[in-house]
């Protein structure tokens, strides 16, 4: 059962390049999403989705775009990337129903952009 | 927007001593969520409460939903050493989809 699955692990960009985190998930779950992880900022959420083609903002979405084509793939794209945006990147998933939400991690991809 | 805050930052304590983690939101929950990310980690799921006032235990960690269902708190007995890492807090307000999370408690544990 492989989960949740991110790619790359590792990631270092110039400033303007583009790039696409990549996300999948193979436990049919309805909601994903992504965060990123900035020390003492705890996780924030950028993008989620509650289904194939539904996606909406999180709370800095900014920079980046996402795109739900299937249940399982759900991409995180950056247009121009800026030293800003250097973070570690979480994708989590989960079934969206009363009592049984519980967010599944991926393994995360650190970003720097110089 | 929602906002859900933690108290304290970090805590440093010594093996055997309790330890407790404060999470408040700024807005009601529909329910409450505690995850784990140890070192170089991603988060783990701990559990989840629902109902207002609602208390759970997982061996030495306990877990309270406040009555009003905008905080939250969890308290270690008997730290170990296996007990470092972060703990955070996450939850999303009532017919929204927005799973926002704490700002963590990052735990170190001296043995």
């Amino acid at each position: 059962n492989a989960g949740v699955t991110q790619t790359p692990k590792f990631q270092v960009l110039k400033t303007g390049q583009s790039m696409t985190l990549q996300c999948a998930q193979d436990m049919n779950h309805e909601y994903m999403s992504w965060y990123r992880q900035d020390p003492g900022m705890g996780l924030r959420l950028i993008h989620y989705s509650v289904g194939a083609g539904i996606t909406d903002q999180g709370e800095v979405p900014n920079g980046y775009n996402v795109s739900r084509s299937t249940t399982e793939d759900f991409p995180l794209r950056l247009l121009s990337a800026a030293p800003s945006q250097t973070s570690v990147y979480f994708c989590a998933s989960s079934f969206w129903a009363s009592g049984n939400e519980k967010l599944f991690f991926g393994s995360g991809t650190q970003l720097s952009v110089l | 927007g929602q906002q859900v805050m933690q108290i304290p930052q970090y805590q440093h304590v010594q093996e055997g001593e309790d330890f407790t983690t404060y999470c408040n939101s700024s807005t009601t929950l529909s329910n409450i969520q505690w995850y784990k990310q140890r070192p170089g980690g991603h988060p783990v799921f701990l559990i989840q409460l629902v109902k207002s006032g609602e208390v759970k235990k997982q061996k030495r960690l306990t877990f309270q939903f406040g009555e009003a269902k905008k905080n939250s708190s969890l308290h270690i007995t008997a730290t170990q050493t296996t007990d470092v890492g972060t703990y955070f807090c996450a939850g999303h307000a009532s017919g929204t989809y927005k799973y926002i999370f704490g700002t963590g408690t990052r735990l170190k544990v001296l043995a």
